[in-house]
């Protein structure tokens, strides 16, 4: 199984408030995924990060932000959460080449 | 950009009836991977095909790449209950990009 982990798994909080989601692997993989995704919806790949300190944007544009300062950790920052923001976020990571890519559990944030 | 297309975005069948979904991409793939998400729950590798024209089966489940490897399928044969879900093409043009995913299929199974 894969060890990929994401907290908090669900998060409501107010408009205005800065979050930051958490995602750490275990696996040494050096590339890293966040993808948004409504209930019931596709994939969005909003970052993604190919090794520390690097970063890009992914296809779907997003207010949010991210860091890749350790191989195991690739934080999600909002710095001003909004209503628009509602969805859950999936962090995932796979290893070198074509190899399958492993998601963690997912945050269903939901902004008042 | 590579784009990748996949039908039908519903399908609702009865226990033990096949199932087909379709993955099209507008430009060759160097590969592409397959991704069952179950109600509640995060994608989870099925299969990865790199060969054009290439088949492989996982018990009830068989995929194809298709000989110009711009094209996929997932075909379920009799299905189960235990197969309802979202089922996700993702196409790969070479190791330094990201995976494009398809916008999925969601297979509802009534028995």
């Amino acid at each position: 199984e894969a060890d990929i982990y994401q907290t908090p798994r669900y998060l409501v909080i107010g408009t205005g408030k800065k979050i930051t989601l958490e995602c750490s692997q275990t696996m040494g993989h050096d590339k890293m995924y966040w993808y948004q995704q409504d209930p019931g919806m596709e994939l969005h790949l909003i970052h993604y990060s190919y090794g520390v300190n690097s970063t890009e944007k992914g296809d779907l544009s997003s207010e949010s932000t991210v860091s890749r300062i350790r191989t195991e950790h690739f934080p999600l920052t909002l710095e001003s959460a909004r209503p628009s923001h509602t969805s859950q976020y999936l962090c995932a990571s796979s290893g070198q080449g074509n190899q399958p890519q492993h998601f963690g559990d997912g945050t269903r944030l939901s902004i008042l | 950009g590579q784009q990748v297309m996949q039908i039908p975005q519903y399908q609702h069948v009865q226990e033990g009836e096949d199932f087909t979904t379709y993955c099209n991409s507008s430009t060759t793939l160097s590969n592409i991977q397959w991704y069952k998400q179950r109600p509640g729950g995060h994608p989870v590798f099925l299969i990865q095909l790199v060969k054009s024209g290439e088949v492989k089966k996982q018990k009830r489940l068989t995929f194809q790449f298709g000989e110009a490897k711009k094209n996929s399928s997932l075909h379920i044969t009799a299905t189960q209950t235990t197969d309802v879900g979202t089922y996700f093409c993702a196409g790969g043009q070479n190791s330094g990009y990201a995976l494009n995913f398809g916008k999925g299929t969601s297979l509802l199974v009534t028995p």
